[in-house]
């Protein structure tokens, strides 16, 4: 079965720093997608960043950048520059190849100290 | 960027009354719509998956009589919960897939709905 895991239920990061939040995940699909989301207290889900199964390369999207280690199986996300905005939930979730279904993890609660 | 709007964003309603909330996308079709619910600092469980002009396909455990999806279009989607009771008080929360190589078919969001039931 899918399954994504996400093991720190919070962070702190101080302003201006580098963040990492861990993903790891489990599937016998080879072709699979990652994705990242950040959801404020507002409740919406924000797209972050996107890395496909047969990608070459760790996606980037400006001060995010996804660290995709195949064999591993992880796909954490690494914040730059954090900024007090970035206090959020993230998570990250794996889509299913036949059904387009998103299977998320737990989540975790970043926040950016000033 | 694909922009999904949700309707209404927050909702109080009495117990035993029927309550829908729209999902949109506003600047692409979306042949496929998922309907998610929240609770408080957990994570999306996913209730259906909406199809247009089909019927919805439930998860395990989502009861279809009291959560109507239907997808008339390839830009609406809608959610009803019929007969609510206090224990249907949750976030509710769309998603919509942009086909295509080029989006990589991200789902895109819908900003949510808060039910409370009284």
């Amino acid at each position: 079965a899918q399954k994504i895991t996400q093991t720190q239920p919070g962070m702190f990061v101080q302003e201006k720093e580098a963040v990492t939040l861990d993903c790891t995940y489990d599937t016998s699909d080879p072709s699979y997608g990652l994705f990242w989301y950040k959801q404020p207290s507002s409740g919406e889900m924000i797209f972050l960043i996107y890395q496909g199964s047969y990608d070459q390369q760790n996606a980037t999207e400006g001060r995010y950048s996804l660290n995709f280690q195949k064999a591993r199986k992880s796909a954490n996300l690494v914040i730059s520059a954090s900024q007090l905005g970035d206090s959020a939930m993230y998570f990250c979730a794996m889509r299913e190849a036949y059904t387009g279904k998103l299977i998320f993890g737990q989540g975790t609660t970043l926040q950016v100290k000033p | 960027g694909a922009v999904v709007s949700q309707h209404p964003s927050w909702v109080i309603c009495k117990s035993g009354t029927s309550v829908k909330i729209e999902c949109r996308s506003l600047d692409f079709q979306a042949t496929t719509m998922f309907w998610y619910r929240q609770f408080p600092k957990q994570s999306l469980m996913l209730m259906a998956t909406s199809n247009e002009g089909s019927k919805a396909t439930y998860e395990q455990g989502v009861e279809k009589d009291k959560f109507l999806i239907n997808h008339a279009s390839l830009t609406l989607s809608t959610l009803t919960v019929t007969s609510a009771h206090p224990e249907d008080s949750s976030f509710y929360i769309c998603s919509a897939t942009a086909l295509g190589s080029r989006t990589k078919n991200i789902q895109y969001f819908g900003a949510g709905t808060r039910l409370s039931v009284l």
